[in-house]
């Protein structure tokens, strides 16, 4: 089964500190979302890409995060610098049409 | 208020039984309507997904979708153990030429023997 593929599924890190966090979309897939989940807040979208155009981030905190798709097999979102409430699991999902599929999340520990 | 409510549970059910869960939502321009099912440190997967109104059914899966009373509802028949995960609802409409879901908190599920 085609899948999407994050790295990495865990990342502990200082405050301060940059973390990227990368993903594979599925190919073929047109759409590119990011993704974080916390038990307060659920799922929230922070960006997404079309055909590798960034169309929305507006879910981001812009001056610490931002989002690229240098090319069709890799999607990246960065945090500089990270803070203790990025604490999260951050998920990319790839979808064509009605199909999203999600990869396992990188699970982000800032101390 | 979130565009899409979904009580978190948990919901804890015997093996065997029908599960109802549900959703309702604000926004009226969501035409499509779907449910994802995650596991403990998983990603979410698709379990399945419907367009306006009406039933779908997926084995012992049935959705259904009330666009006049902005509610949908999962049922699962003859629950099993393996069901016991969270189930997060989802919903789309048109935005830009793109439809971005919007997910509910989820509904955690469990089955006991």
């Amino acid at each position: 089964d085609a899948r999407v593929t994050q790295t990495p599924r865990h990342k502990v890190t200082e405050m301060g500190q940059e973390v990227t966090m990368r993903c594979q979309p599925i190919l073929g897939h047109n759409t590119v979302f990011w993704y974080r989940q916390t038990m307060m807040q659920g799922l929230e979208l922070l960006a997404y890409f079309r055909n590798r155009a960034p169309l929305d981030d507006s879910g981001m905190p812009k001056d610490r995060f931002s989002a690229e798709m240098p090319d069709a097999t890799l999607a990246t979102l960065k945090i500089q610098p990270s803070e203790p409430r990025d604490s999260a699991v951050y998920f990319c999902a790839s979808g064509l049409g009605q199909q999203t599929t999600f990869g396992s999340g990188t699970r982000l520990t800032v101390v | 208020q979130k565009e899409v409510e979904q009580d978190p549970g948990p919901l804890s059910v015997p093996e065997g039984a029908i599960v109802s869960l549900n959703c309702t939502y604000s926004n009226s321009a969501f035409q499509y309507f779907m449910w994802y099912r995650q596991y403990s440190r998983k990603g979410p997967e698709l379990l399945m997904y419907t367009y306006s109104s009406g039933n779908k059914e997926d084995g012992r899966f049935t959705a259904q979708v009330d666009k006049s009373s902005k509610y949908i509802s999962l049922f699962i028949r003859d629950s099993q153990p393996s069901d016991s995960a969270t189930y997060l609802c989802a919903m789309s409409g048109p935005s830009g030429g793109s439809y971005i879901p919007t997910f509910g908190r989820g509904t955690s599920l469990i089955v006991h023997p």
